[in-house]
């Protein structure tokens, strides 16, 4: 059991929906992160929370809006989506933001779908 | 420039034999870390291995060790006595240090390199 848990695991929605993505980790980390892995690109890195303050948004469009209430927990809130937003979402989290060797921990992810 | 290259997009192994999985990355820190994921095909990404660049002894995990050739800039994978479980993507990562204290450890991955092992 993975201590990156992502909700829900499959989501399917209209372009103008609007939906969440809703992560939570049992790790005790202080830095939360949002990826995005397209097909055939590598995974790209979209925010970064670090004790519950954004501290990276890698040029994210804004119908892409991130919350992180607490340390324990990130949602990625979805509106207005486009189809080639179509992709899977990773949750991740380490212990601290510095330092190279924390490792991050990834979620199942979320497989999103625009339709 | 790309700053993790898998140069093998697919490789295959006959169960119980070896494997070694490419990776060359690219950075001008002194302070980095390398990381190898795998992903089944659910999705989710597991952590392997790390191998910090002032480690001097290659890192191993059960039957994963980390080739690092630090001059060279590589960090390949092996896999030792391959598992039908093992066959999933694997990616190559690799966390720089600090880029002004504003890098906050985000990951930068590879392509990846489909990996099937045969009964």
């Amino acid at each position: 059991e993975t201590g990156v848990t992502q909700t829900p695991r499959h989501l399917v929605m209209g372009m103008t929906n609007k939906k969440s993505l809703k992560c939570e980790q049992h790790l005790g980390h202080n830095a939360m992160y949002w990826y995005k892995q397209s097909a055939k690109k590598p995974l790209e890195l979209m925010f970064v929370y670090n004790f519950k303050e954004q501290t990276e948004n890698n040029s994210v469009p804004s119908r892409f809006s991130p919350e992180c209430p607490n340390s324990s927990h990130l949602f990625l809130h979805l509106h207005t989506l486009q189809p080639e937003d179509s992709a899977l979402y990773l949750c991740a989290s380490s212990q601290g933001n510095r330092g190279s060797g924390n490792t991050i921990y990834f979620g199942e992810g979320s497989w999103l779908t625009v339709v | 420039a790309q700053k993790i290259t898998q140069t093998q997009p697919g490789m295959f192994v006959q169960e119980k034999e070896a494997v070694t999985l490419d990776c060359t990355y690219d950075t001008s820190d002194q302070s980095y870390g390398l990381f190898w994921y795998k992903q089944p095909s659910s999705g989710e990404m597991i952590f392997l291995i790390y191998q910090g660049s002032y480690d001097e002894q290659n890192a191993t995990e059960g039957r994963y060790s980390l080739n690092f050739q630090k001059a060279r800039k590589s960090a390949n994978l092996v896999i030792s006595a391959s598992q039908l479980g093992d066959s999933a993507m694997y990616f190559c990562a690799m966390r720089e240090n600090n880029a002004g204290g504003t890098s906050y450890g985000k990951l930068t991955f590879g392509q990846g390199t489909i990996l099937t092992v045969h009964p």
